[in-house]
């Protein structure tokens, strides 16, 4: 089973600042299938990137996810008020047996 | 638009059961995988169940195998989770969400239900 481990458990930024977000798998994620989900408070989570780049429907572009292997970094290029909520990764697409979410990480307002 | 809307959560006493219905719309249902996925109060995310298109393919949490029983009805457009055996553990909101994979288990969650809250306790 991969673990998946995210860092930092939180981020104080501003709006406008960049935000760079982490997680690292403990073995190699097979084609890069790692997502990435935001979730508002009170709100389900939402897709914004899978395939480790790629968009989900709908999602800004400042929105971007980029690595490979075992590394993978979630980036917001400018926050804006609406970004701030948990971030969660997932690898998918390995085996029959499920998938686990990383532990999250948590942008909130310095 | 793509719609889940769970239901059937509520406040049930340790080692009893309950069954939640998942209400799927906007999307051709029998064409997608779909998973059940639960959230513990100020916790993160832990999948519990997926299902495939046909049910041919299935697959539990470590933490539920055995006590949980995951089932869909193509004609109703519904996913069902069946939950007996409940523990204090079981407290949390239950979402539903459609797989990304046409036809196939791609096991990526593009649209989540609401939730539905299941509380275990005496």
């Amino acid at each position: 089973e991969i673990v998946l481990t995210q860092s930092p458990g939180t981020l104080s930024l501003s709006p406008g600042e960049r935000a760079t977000l982490s997680c690292r798998a403990s073995q190699s994620v097979s084609s890069s299938y790692l997502a990435w989900y935001q979730q508002k408070p009170g709100q389900a989570p939402r897709l914004l990137i899978y395939g480790a780049s790629s968009r989900a429907t709908g999602i800004p572009d400042r929105f971007s996810g980029s690595g490979s292997g075992t590394d993978f970094t979630l980036t917001i290029s400018r926050l804006e008020p609406e970004d701030f909520a948990v971030y969660y990764c997932q690898q998918y697409g390995s085996s029959p047996r499920g998938f686990t979410f990383g532990p999250g990480t948590k942008v909130d307002i310095k | 638009e793509v719609q889940l809307v769970e239901s059937g959560g509520g406040l049930v006493q340790p080692g009893r059961s309950l069954r939640l219905s998942c209400a799927a719309s906007g999307f051709t249902f029998d064409d997608y995988a779909m998973h059940w996925v639960r959230q513990a109060p100020g916790k993160g995310l832990e999948w519990v169940s997926g299902i495939s298109w046909n049910s041919g393919s299935i697959g539990y949490a470590d933490s539920v195998k055995g006590r949980f029983t995951i089932s869909r009805d193509n004609a109703k457009n519904s996913l069902y989770l069946q939950m007996n055996s409940l523990r204090a553990e079981d407290t949390a909101l239950y979402y539903c969400a459609k797989d990304k994979g046409l036809r196939f288990l791609e096991w990526l969650l593009d649209y989540w239900g609401q939730g539905t809250l299941v509380t275990v306790s005496s």
